[in-house]
């Protein structure tokens, strides 16, 4: 079965610091590109970054560059957001998905998300 | 405020064939683009419904399907079912913006 287990979050202070963990099993996890995506209470969906199968290209959401970084760990089947400079709308459940690619079309921005974990819940308060 | 837009709400009886829209423009869907379609049921992760603008991923009923032309997607439910009750998003990628987008959503409410 294919599955994205997050850990990681939790309660912070405003300027403070998380790193979310996803664990990935049942597929092989060195082939995809991943990505996080994050939904504060009560809102839609916000994609926050992506990361290529070997790690050596990554994307960010404006509102998160130079705050936060993705890495993934092909050995540990394991993909990462490090989290700092966190601010009160960074609250929000964050998702760690799979992408799935579009037959015919080898370009990551054409990709589907078709794998999501649970969710892990971060609150940035006072 | 989102560059894919998306009626807040559709409603149908049971049976019945309801269409959610999805418009964007020449830097994401008229780009060319492809349009995913995901349900997220409250409380729960979204589930991808459909993907490619036409591709249903194994698993998912037929009742659902997905159509794109110009600068805009939508996506059909015929049949409608009480379990169809859920939060429908469209996703595409915007050049201008140089990340992939989401509408706000769409409940979708069974009557």
């Amino acid at each position: 079965e294919v599955q994205l287990v997050e850990s990681g979050g939790g309660l912070v202070q405003p300027g403070g610091s998380l790193r979310l963990s996803c664990a990935a099993s049942g597929f092989t996890f060195s082939g995809y590109w991943m990505t996080w995506v994050r939904q504060a209470p009560g809102k839609g969906l916000e994609w926050v970054a992506n990361i290529k199968q070997d790690g050596s290209e990554k994307y960010y959401v404006d509102s998160v560059k130079g705050r936060f970084t993705i890495s993934k760990d092909n050995a540990k089947n394991s993909l990462y957001l490090q989290m700092n400079s966190l601010r009160v709308e960074d609250t929000a459940v964050y998702y760690c998905v799979k992408y799935i690619a579009v037959p015919g079309k080898n370009n990551f921005r054409y990709y589907g998300m078709d794998v999501w974990g649970q969710g892990t819940t971060v609150t940035v308060s006072s | 405020q989102s560059v894919l837009t998306q009626p807040p709400s559709v409603s149908g009886a049971p049976g019945q064939r309801v269409t959610v829209s999805c418009t964007g423009s020449n830097s994401n869907i008229g780009a060319g683009y492809d349009v995913h379609w995901y349900q997220q049921v409250p409380g729960t992760a979204p589930k991808l419904l459909i993907y490619g603008n036409t591709i249903r991923p194994s698993g998912v009923p037929d009742r659902f399907s997905g159509s794109e032309s110009g600068t805009s997607a939508s996506l059909a439910i015929t049949g409608l079912q009480a379990e169809d009750e859920a939060d429908y998003y469209c996703q595409s990628y915007d050049s201008s913006l140089s990340a992939y987008v989401f509408g706000p959503g769409t409940k979708v409410t069974v009557l």
